[in-house]
């Protein structure tokens, strides 16, 4: 039962432009949510999260929207640079045990210089 | 910089034999840290909640017995995988937060590969 979907294995995007990076999930328990990067042999890096009370957060290039309605949210990378490929992963948080994430299965984003 | 330490950072080891590996928060003190898994080209799996003081949560489908979890003090948790056999190759990672609506950092992992 994988509560938390990332349904795109990879995304290929050129230098400068917007990457988009998608999620779905289907427990509507879950109140935060969080971004994070990956590298092969690394542990993931917190990139950004949101709280189910907002809809948008930014910090810097990156910006999470959510949409509790349709229990989407998505990851916007502006602009995409070459440094930035890595595997991204959602994760979801509910209830009182904050270190209980449940993950996606990732996405692969290569940006082409 | 990295606020959770993972060590080793790999370990090759023969069936049946134990490998150890530790966790520790480096500048804030963890009463909780969870141990995950990854396997290749899966997402990353909780396998169980390390308490300080008190005796690991393991979800559902984790041997206890055979990955034995203990967290001696509040910046330090281990992980001994007992008898290790090839399917137990994976990538094990650790994690501790600050607490509060901080989020969750993770250490660098560590590649098990069971001969």
């Amino acid at each position: 039962d994988q509560q938390v979907k990332q349904n795109s294995p990879s995304l290929s995007v050129q230098e400068g432009r917007i990457s988009i990076l998608n999620c779905d999930y289907t427990n509507s328990m879950f109140d935060y949510f969080l971004w994070y990067k990956k590298y092969p042999a690394e542990g993931p890096t917190f990139l950004i999260s949101i709280s189910s009370i907002k809809d948008k957060n930014e910090d810097g290039r990156f910006t999470v929207f959510l949409n509790k309605s349709a229990k989407h949210l998505s990851l916007h990378i502006v602009p995409s640079q070459p440094g930035d490929s890595a595997v991204y992963f959602c994760a979801a948080r509910g209830g009182t045990s904050y270190g209980k994430l449940t993950f996606g299965q990732g996405t692969i984003l290569t940006v082409h210089p | 910089g990295a606020v959770v330490s993972q060590h080793p950072s790999w370990v090759i080891c023969k069936s049946g034999t134990s490998v150890k590996i530790e966790c520790r928060s480096l500048d804030f003190q963890a009463t909780t840290m969870f141990w995950y898994r990854q396997f290749p080209k899966q997402s990353l799996m909780l396998m169980a909640t390390s308490n300080e003081g008190s005796k690991a949560t393991y979800e559902q489908g984790v041997e206890k017995d055979k990955f034995l979890i203990n967290h001696a003090s509040l910046t330090l948790s281990t992980l001994t995988v007992t008898s290790a056999h090839p399917e137990d190759s994976s990538f094990y990672i650790c994690s501790a937060s600050r607490g509060g609506e901080s989020p969750l950092h993770f250490g660098n992992g560590t590649r098990l590969t069971v001969t």
